[in-house]
């Protein structure tokens, strides 16, 4: 298994900023992924963030709303752009463990934003 | 593209087994996964099974595959109130390693 941090674990936001989101994990992995989990609902995938290049967003998500940092192999970050109310949801980093296509994928504890 | 689907609630009681089910439609993932999600927390992998295998066990967890229907389950024998909480299926894994998540299934264990 993986240990992944992220902070904050909760923040409350003022419409019109930004907060940028860190995940680290114990361990080197290569690929990091960033999922969204608005309030009631299921994960949805923004983003795979690889080391070294630049981040593969999904349908729906784009670079400037959710930038993306991946500046070695045990860490990430995830900004929230110009946030309004509908982007309060739990953003959760998830790895890779025991390498690559083994199946073993876990989850940060979750970073919940709630925007005024 | 990819569609999983759970039914939205199960109640049972302490000491009953717990079966949660699972469609999907994608026959293409290569592993499908079962998280667990308690409340204000994050999504804690319970088990994963390969798509080329049909049955799973890990201690009280038995997953199903049915891969001509595209049906997976997760049996939980002997059910607590601890493991009360919204669970998860998910497909995908291999080169790309992105999942497609269900709805995800409330299970509500009564004493």
């Amino acid at each position: 298994s993986a240990v992944i941090s992220q902070k904050p674990s909760r923040d409350i936001c003022q419409r019109g900023t930004s907060l940028t989101i860190q995940c680290q994990v114990d361990s080197q992995v290569t690929m990091m992924f960033w999922y969204r989990q608005q309030p009631g609902q299921s994960l949805t995938l923004i983003a795979t963030a690889n080391q070294g290049s630049e981040a593969t967003y999904e349908s729906g998500f784009v670079i400037d709303k959710f930038p993306i940092s991946r500046p070695n192999l045990t860490f990430s970050t995830l900004t929230v752009s110009n946030m309004s109310p509908e982007d309060s949801s739990i953003y959760l980093c998830s790895v890779e463990t025991g390498g690559r296509g083994t199946g073993e994928l876990f989850f940060g504890e979750g970073s919940r934003l709630t925007v005024l | 593209g990819e569609d999983v689907e759970q039914s939205l609630f199960l109640s049972v009681r302490e000491g009953d087994s717990s079966v949660i089910n699972c469609t999907y439609t994608d026959s293409s993932s290569t592993y499908l996964y079962w998280y667990k999600q308690e409340p204000g927390a994050g999504l804690q992998l319970l088990t994963y099974i390969f798509s080329n295998m049909d049955m799973k066990q890990d201690q009280r967890l038995t997953v199903l595959l049915n891969k001509k229907d595209k049906h997976l389950s997760l049996r939980i024998a002997d059910t607590q109130t601890g493991d009360s909480a919204i669970y998860f299926c998910a497909g995908g894994g291999g080169a790309t390693n992105k999942l497609i998540f269900g709805t995800g299934t409330l299970l509500a264990v009564q004493p």
